[in-house]
């Protein structure tokens, strides 16, 4: 079984549509975290919750936004879709705040 | 704030030589923790060691061994006897309540071990 899954693997659209990536982890983590990965490589976190709760919101565009119905999904929705959303976006998940983060295997999103 | 340099963008090698990537942190706290990842050329993250600020034992675990020394605020990971197999890219990162314990990564060190 997959520890934390995410949905699709990859992803292309046109600039202007609105597209959702899905997160889903069976390990029973209280902790979800959405992170971008640019073109070279540098991972930056965009959002974490706790139990439903958001605990993290970096300054990432308000286009973007994060919805978790219970402690086992995170989704990540993207309103009109820009360029320079171009990423591979991760998922991850950790049970306490000492603990290493547990990654999805990543979503490649391609705006063109 | 916190912070984590890897100045090593590239590394490359040969097959069985040894060798050290880089970390460099910063962190006003006293309690923190520190991790290598690993990302392939497939692209997953894999998770490689957690090391608390505490323990400033050396681990060893096979081919690899870190090396914590909070004098110098460094935490550098060695790769002995490389192997094409470890070609990747090596992210060292920091985890402390200053900035509400999320993870915040280095830049990564591209490792190619060529054969």
């Amino acid at each position: 079984d997959t520890a934390v899954s995410q949905t699709p693997k990859y992803l292309v659209t046109q600039m202007g549509n609105d597209k959702s990536i899905k997160c889903e982890q069976n390990l029973g983590h209280d902790t979800m975290y959405w992170y971008k990965q640019d073109s070279k490589k540098f991972l930056k976190i965009m959002f974490s919750y706790n139990n439903k709760e958001l605990i993290i919101n970096e300054t990432v565009p308000n286009r973007f936004s994060p919805k978790s119905p219970d402690k086992a999904h995170l989704n990540l929705h993207i309103n009109s879709l820009e360029l320079g959303d171009s990423a591979v976006y991760f998922c991850a998940s950790s049970q306490d705040l000492s603990d290493a983060y547990t990654f999805g295997s990543g979503t490649r999103l391609t705006v063109v | 704030a916190q912070k984590v340099t890897q100045a090593q963008t590239e590394i490359s090698v040969v097959e069985k030589e040894d060798v050290t990537l880089d970390c460099v942190y910063e962190t006003r706290d006293t309690t923190y923790y520190l991790f290598w990842y690993k990302q392939p050329p497939s692209g997953e993250l894999v998770f490689l060691i957690r090391r608390n600020s505490f323990d400033e034992q050396n681990e060893i675990s096979g081919r690899y061994s870190w090396n914590f020394q909070k004098s110098t605020s460094s935490f550098n990971f060695t790769i002995t006897a490389s192997q094409v197999v470890d070609s990747a890219v090596y992210f060292c990162a920091l985890r402390s309540g200053g900035s509400n314990y999320k993870l915040t990564f280095g830049k990564g060190t591209l490792l190619t071990v060529n054969p």
